[in-house]
């Protein structure tokens, strides 16, 4: 059971728009940054978004975070079959004093 | 290039040790805070430790407290994980990462503890 909430599984088409969405709590994400990481399959994760919103250089602006309150979503417009991945939200917990992992949301682009 | 490059998974016995290396290359190593997550096969993401720049603050998650020592040689561009009293569940790919937003990911390597 982890700390953060997410939806298993997102689904769409190329060029649609998805978002995934990741639920905590005041000692997480209402208090701490979200980052949010995209593990293709067979790889090591990958830093899509930091700060809750920022975009590390080479990132392309189809993704998008945003967060309210102690809930988050990463956003991906003009959806692409490339994009079909693992996506992972994660930020620090004051109460345990480290780092918490959503489940990961699991993307298929149809 | 930035490089982080994990070594030093294998094989191991329930009640055995490892040690894993990462080496980092094309950053000043120095400056980060570095961290060790794994990932058992066919599941998530878990954070296991981090450790300041200098040493002198490191966190674990509870499950592998008193059993896993997390350390640096900022000589060397390098990080440690010292891990004892392994368990079944322990097996995974352990990567190491660097970075407050754990920014660059290394490869893995892969822990495995059967009898």
């Amino acid at each position: 059971q982890s700390v953060l909430t997410q939806p298993p599984s997102a689904s769409g088409t190329p060029g649609q728009r998805v978002t995934i969405s990741c639920s905590g709590g005041s000692s997480n994400i209402g208090r701490k940054a979200v980052s949010w990481y995209q593990q293709l399959p067979g790889t090591a994760p990958k830093l899509l978004i930091y700060n809750n919103n920022q975009r590390p250089s080479g990132v392309p602006d189809r993704f998008s975070g945003s967060k309210s309150g102690t809930s988050a979503s990463l956003a991906i417009s003009g959806l692409q079959s490339e994009d079909e991945a693992d996506y992972y939200c994660a930020t620090w917990d004051r109460s345990l004093d480290g780092w918490v992992f959503g489940g990961g949301t699991k993307l298929t682009v149809l | 290039e930035v490089q982080l490059v994990e070594s030093g998974g294998g094989l191991v016995q329930p009640g055995g040790s490892l040690r894993l290396s990462c080496e980092a290359s094309g950053l000043i190593f120095s400056n980060y805070w570095m961290t060790w997550v794994r990932q058992a096969p066919g599941k998530g993401l878990e954070w296991v430790a981090n450790i300041k720049q200098d040493g002198s603050e490191k966190y674990y998650v509870d499950s592998v407290k008193g059993r896993f020592t997390i350390s640096r040689d900022n000589a060397q561009n390098s990080l440690y994980l010292q891990m004892n009293s392994l368990r079944a569940e322990d097996t995974a790919v352990y990567y190491c990462s660097s970075g407050d937003a754990m920014d660059i990911w290394g490869r893995g390597t892969t822990v495995t503890v059967s009898s």
